[in-house]
C-alpha cells in the first residue's frame, strides 16, 4: 500500500464548476500537506500545504486535511480552463522525504 | 529569480548507453533533490543532498545509478548502463533548507530508452 492514495481520474468538469481533489494517506506521522500543480512538459509548483489538520484558503483554492480519518482535500472554485492540470498531493513527515500521490488529471471545458 | 535550470531536457539513447542529466538549483539553495518520475505517477525521491553531502540515497540504485553535487551547486544524475525501464522524466527540484515542504520543482528531463 502506497503511503499516500490519491485518484488518478481523469475528472473533466465544465468551467465555473467547483473541482474536489481527495486523497488518503496512512503514516500518522505526517505533519505537513501539499498540493502541487503540474502542468503537461513541466515540474510540479507548489500551490498551497497546510499544518496538522485545518483549512487553509488562498483565491479560488482551499485545502483542507482532516488527521482523524487521514484524508486530505483541494476545493477549486470557479474553475477556469487554465487550472487544466495534473495536481498532486504530498505529505511530509518532518525532515524525511516528500511523499507524493500519484496525481489527478483535471480538465476544465469551456 | 531564476528558477532550477536541468538540461537535457529530452534525451533518447538505446539500452546499455550511459546518460548525464545536469541541474542548477535556485541561487542560495542548500538542499537539491532528485526525483524519478513515471508516467501517470508522481515524483519519487531518487536522493536528497545537504549542501554536498547526500542524506538520503536509500531509493537511488547504485548498481547503475550514481549522482554528485560537488562545490555543493549543480549536481549531475548519471544512468550507467541504461535499461528500458529507466524511461521516465527525472526532476531535480531544491529547497532552503529552512523547511523542505517548499520544494521548487525544474522542467525535467524526459528520458527515452530504446
Amino acid at each position: 500500500q502506497k503511503e499516500v492514495e490519491q485518484d488518478p481520474g481523469p475528472l473533466s468538469v465544465p468551467e465555473g464548476a467547483i473541482v474536489s481533489l481527495n486523497c488518503t494517506y496512512s503514516n500518522s506521522a505526517f505533519q505537513y500537506f501539499m498540493w502541487y500543480r503540474q502542468y503537461s512538459r513541466k515540474g510540479p509548483e507548489l500551490l498551497m500545504y497546510t499544518y496538522s489538520s485545518g483549512n487553509k484558503e488562498d483565491g479560488r483554492f482551499t485545502a483542507q486535511v482532516d488527521k482523524s480519518s487521514k484524508y486530505i482535500s483541494l476545493f477549486i472554485r470557479d474553475s477556469q480552463p487554465s487550472d487544466s492540470a495534473t495536481y498532486l498531493c504530498a505529505s511530509f513527515q518532518g525532515a524525511q522525504k516528500l511523499v507524493f500521490g500519484q496525481g489527478t488529471r483535471l480538465t476544465i471545458n469551456p | 529569480e531564476a528558477g532550477v535550470v536541468q538540461s537535457p531536457r529530452y534525451k533518447i539513447i538505446e539500452k546499455k548507453q550511459p546518460v548525464a542529466f545536469w541541474c542548477n538549483p535556485i541561487s542560495g539553495h542548500n538542499t537539491l533533490y532528485w526525483y524519478l518520475q513515471n508516467l501517470g505517477q508522481g515524483p519519487e525521491l531518487l536522493i536528497r543532498y545537504e549542501n554536498e553531502e547526500a542524506v538520503d540515497d536509500s531509493q537511488l540504485p547504485k548498481d547503475r545509478f550514481s549522482a554528485e553535487r560537488l562545490k555543493g551547486v549543480d549536481s549531475t544524475l548519471k544512468i550507467q548502463p541504461a535499461e528500458l525501464g529507466d524511461s521516465a522524466v527525472y526532476l531535480c527540484a531544491s529547497s532552503s533548507g529552512q523547511g523542505d515542504y517548499e520544494q521548487y520543482f525544474g522542467p525535467g528531463t524526459r528520458l527515452t530508452v530504446t
